[in-house]
């Protein structure tokens, strides 16, 4: 079964300009999430999508957005990009377990973002 | 979601068990224990949970007091490439938030 997938692995942008990353999550998980780790920091969490919709976010700017899709892949859009936003991106995926909802998540190797 | 404590960094000889406590006090009756790893540079891998019972898979085994305040992840046999971040976090099975809260973590060196 493949696991969850991000792209690019790497992205180097200028400060002002926008950014795209992409999350396909594990075949049947509905969930998707966006976390942030800023070098030397922890995993901040950003967006959760489920269904479509955005169900929660963290504590960052509206230039900070997203969506998800019909085949529940997700986008993840930072305008504006300053250089603190350099980070490595993480998405994860989840999947209702039925009886006991645990939701345990399973991430994706990342996409490193550079802002110069 | 209840707060964990970890210590921050832990040796262990390769072939020994690594034992990785945890420390979540003020844990709830609802509240799941999970544990995952980071190996440097890598998304977060699921490592196992559990609410109270004593829980095992291929990966580790996870235990929990009987009053839940504390619990111990155990790598068996840890080899090198059991080298990575550990993190402890606690929270409500079924949330309508479903972020996860990663804090600090324990640092698992695993010496040759």
């Amino acid at each position: 079964e493949a696991g969850v997938t991000q792209s690019p692995t790497h992205l180097i942008k200028t400060r002002g300009q926008q950014a795209t990353l992409r999350c396909s999550p594990i075949s049947g998980h509905t969930s998707v999430y966006w976390y942030q780790q800023a070098l030397g920091l922890g995993l901040q969490f950003l967006l959760w999508y489920d269904e479509g919709e955005e169900r929660n976010r963290g504590n960052f700017p509206p230039r900070f957005s997203g969506r998800q899709f019909p085949n529940y892949s997700s986008e993840l859009n930072v305008n504006a990009l300053e250089l603190e936003d350099s980070a490595l991106y993480l998405c994860a995926s989840s999947l209702d377990t039925g009886g006991e909802k645990t939701y345990e998540q399973y991430f994706g190797p990342g996409t490193r973002l550079t802002v110069t | 979601d209840a707060k964990t404590t970890q210590p921050p960094s832990m040796d262990c000889a390769e072939g020994r068990a690594a034992n990785l406590p945890c420390n979540h006090s003020t844990i709830s009756g609802n509240e799941y224990v999970y544990w995952y790893r980071q190996i440097h540079s890598q998304g977060p891998q699921y490592i196992i949970h559990g609410l109270k019972n004593n829980e095992t898979n291929e990966m580790a085994s996870l235990i929990i007091t009987e009053d839940r305040k504390s619990s111990t992840l155990i790598l068996p046999h840890a080899t090198l490439r059991d080298t990575a971040v550990y993190y402890c976090i606690v929270r409500v099975g079924d949330t309508g938030r479903r972020a996860l809260t990663f804090g600090s973590g324990t640092r698992l060196q695993v010496q040759p």
